[in-house]
């Protein structure tokens, strides 16, 4: 069964530093690989997704992530946070031919200025 | 705006009630999925519909059910209510089915059973 693995509940940064939230997969196969950002009272919104080729894919916001087969990783990285990216992130694996998705347990980060 | 939306915004019940959350798609999109947020059990999928038909089902108990109607919105219906069934309650939809075609997700229903 297909599961994932983010292993940080909270991360806090400075306002400017880099950011990377963790997230590990288990499936078989290569899956389809998303991040998710959740604002408070909001729902889920894309960041970015990953499918196959280019393993460093960019998103939305100034984030990307990386596809590393090796270490069933798709981390997530930023190289300078800003105050507004203070969110609840989720990753989220789905099968090429299935129709559900299933979710980390979600990373809050907390941004100080 | 991701342009699904879901009513009520809030929803407070009683033990063994019933109620029926809505959500209307984005224009366009056959697909809608739910999904259940609770604080022990973390995000998860409870059941999709495809233009009109139930194409994947997940964690959804037996005093759940869906349906997706002809003009594409879709109700979640909550039986017998126990106190673990609060949780925020998503909608999400997708112009066609399948993890490639990306999920727009509503703002939720919040739910409290006491």
């Amino acid at each position: 069964a297909q599961s994932v693995t983010q292993p940080d509940i909270h991360i806090t940064v400075s306002e400017g530093a880099s950011l990377e939230l963790r997230c590990n997969y288990s499936y078989g196969a290569t899956p389809y690989l998303f991040w998710y950002v959740q604002s408070p009272g909001q729902g889920l919104q894309l960041l970015l997704k990953y499918f196959s080729g280019d393993t460093l894919v960019q998103g939305i916001k100034g984030f990307e992530a990386e596809f590393k087969r090796s270490q069933s990783s798709f981390n997530l990285r930023k190289p300078s946070v800003h105050w507004s990216d203070a969110a609840e992130y989720f990753c989220a694996v789905g099968h090429p031919h299935g129709n559900k998705l299933v979710f980390g347990a979600g990373t809050i980060l907390r941004v100080k200025s | 705006d991701s342009g699904v939306t879901q009513t009520p915004k809030h929803l407070i019940t009683a033990t063994g009630q019933r109620v029926t959350l809505r959500c209307s798609p984005r224009s366009g999109d056959l697909s809608v999925y739910w999904y259940q947020q609770s604080l022990d059990q973390g995000l998860q999928f409870l059941i999709q519909y495809y233009n009109g038909e139930e194409r994947a089902k997940g964690n959804i108990l037996e005093r759940f059910s869906a349906q997706q109607f002809p003009d594409l919105h879709s109700e979640l219906n909550l039986s017998s209510l126990e106190l673990g069934d609060s949780a925020l309650y998503f909608c999400a939809s997708s112009v066609d089915t399948g993890p490639s075609y990306e999920q727009y997700f509503g703002p939720g229903t919040r739910l409290t059973v006491t």
